[in-house]
């Protein structure tokens, strides 16, 4: 069954540290998403690629977060200068881009971060 | 402002003891509600798509339900297993992102 691949699993950093995480999806998906989920919240999105453009980052804090898609498959999302605040699980989903009816999205395993 | 209310945020069920978890929403046009269920320290596991009000879907002891503002996820006998935090989402007409509620942790106790 194909899934959504993510690495690392888990990252430790200092703060003002660079942190980057990396995420394959589910093979023919043209739509990929980050996620982020703090304990005890449900996930919220950072960023959406439609194919290698963003469609919506409107939540993304660009001072410090930047995502990149560059050939339309894989995705990295970096953080630099890494805060405190920033400790918390990163989640890639993908869905296939059918377009009209909700469209499932797929999970990978996720990073989870923690500043020290 | 599109929206998403879980509830209860936790439940502890005696293994065979059903029950169900309550999800109300709010938004501008529902394209599709989604329950996945995500087990600590993984990522969210799809269950369930539902697309209109009335509509039903089964797998295994649960059972999901729509109406225009809230769903329910209805768990019959359940099993130590099935402890999990249940995360319900909807997506609305005018995006393809989810919007999710805190999710309910279940506790099923053998």
């Amino acid at each position: 069954e194909a899934e959504v691949a993510q690495s690392p699993r888990y990252k430790i950093t200092e703060k003002s540290q660079a942190v980057a995480f990396w995420c394959d999806p589910i093979s023919g998906h043209a739509t990929l998403y980050w996620y982020r989920q703090i304990l005890g919240q449900g996930p919220e999105l950072l960023v959406q690629f439609q194919d290698e453009s963003v469609v919506d980052d409107s939540q993304l804090p660009k001072d410090r977060f930047s995502a990149e898609r560059l050939k339309g498959v894989d995705s990295t999302l970096k953080i630099q200068p890494a805060e405190l605040g920033d400790s918390a699980m990163y989640l890639c989903a993908s869905s296939q881009n059918r377009r009209g009816k909700g469209e499932t999205q797929y999970f990978g395993p996720g990073t989870r971060l923690l500043v020290l | 402002e599109d929206q998403v209310t879980q509830s209860p945020e936790a439940l502890r069920l005696q293994e065979g003891e059903s029950s169900s978890l309550n999800c109300s929403y709010t938004v501008s046009g529902l394209r599709g509600l989604f329950w996945y269920r995500q087990d600590p320290g993984k990522g969210p596991e799809f269950l369930f798509t539902l697309y209109s009000a009335g509509e039903e879907k089964e797998k295994e002891r649960l059972k999901a339900t729509l109406t225009k503002k809230e769903s329910f996820l209805h768990i019959t006998a359940p099993k130590p297993e099935d402890s999990a935090t249940y995360l319900c989402a909807v997506q609305a007409e005018s995006s393809y992102k989810l919007i999710f509620g805190s999710g309910t942790r279940l506790l099923v106790r053998p």
